[in-house]
């Protein structure tokens, strides 16, 4: 099974600053054929469904603000929020859709408000 | 709008069985792979099963031999059917719908989920 590992476990940013999570793998999620990453990420707030957020590493869902972005190859992620606001107060996972089954998710980062 | 809506869920005895089902609309049913995926109390998202367009069904090593996951397409549903039943299978159990019809895509839609205790 691909091992998916997050860093950090939690931080807290001040609002309009920016905040970053990385997601590492323990193998490629790089698929050649397709050039495509099989890495996405979830918000997940408390009381809610997991929401998607971003897909094949860097595309953003649908609806999903611009504020949101995702980059990496390979193995390492990160998944940015430009300018921290409020509502993004959540928990964050990544997850890989490479080699499945099963499916894995990374152990989640929280983000608050500094 | 694509909406998800599971239930089923309740409070079991280690051992003991449950059904979840997970009734889907708002999109063309046949056309797309589903998953459960599950979160423990304090813990992170678990993927659990999945069932493909196809029919094709795939499993968690955990739960491998004791769930079984169905899809009825014409009443746009997709089951959990689980047995044997042990505590450390509390959980919320989400359904999720996947992006495309196989499983190597990621689940664009959730549902809000249905808690499963299990406890004597």
């Amino acid at each position: 099974d691909i091992v998916m590992s997050q860093s950090p476990d939690s931080l807290a940013v001040s609002l309009g600053e920016r905040a970053s999570i990385n997601c590492t793998s323990s193998q490629s999620l790089f698929y050649s054929p397709y050039n495509k990453n099989y890495l996405a990420w979830y918000q997940h707030k408390p009381g809610q469904p997991p929401k998607l957020l971003i897909y094949w590493a860097s595309t953003r869902e649908s609806g999903v603000p611009d504020r949101f972005s995702g980059s990496g190859f390979g193995t390492d992620f990160t998944l940015t929020i430009s300018s921290l606001q409020a509502e993004d107060v959540a928990l964050y996972y990544c997850q890989q859709y490479y080699n499945t089954p099963p499916l894995t998710f990374g152990p989640g980062t929280r983000v608050d408000i500094k | 709008e694509v909406q998800l809506l599971e239930s089923g869920g309740g409070l079991v005895q280690p051992g003991g069985s449950l059904r979840l089902s997970c009734t889907a609309s708002g999109f063309t049913f046949t056309t797309y792979a589903m998953s459960w995926v599950r979160q423990a109390p304090g813990k992170e998202l678990e993927w659990v099963s999945g069932v493909a367009r196809s029919g094709d069904t795939y499993y968690a090593d955990s739960v491998k031999g004791r769930f079984t996951i169905a899809r009825d397409n014409f009443k746009n549903t997709v089951y959990l059917q689980m047995n044997s039943l042990r505590p450390e299978d509390t959980a919320v159990y989400h359904c999720a719908k996947q992006s495309d019809g196989n499983g190597r895509y990621p689940l664009d839609s959730w549902g809000q989920g249905t808690l499963v205790t299990v406890s004597s």
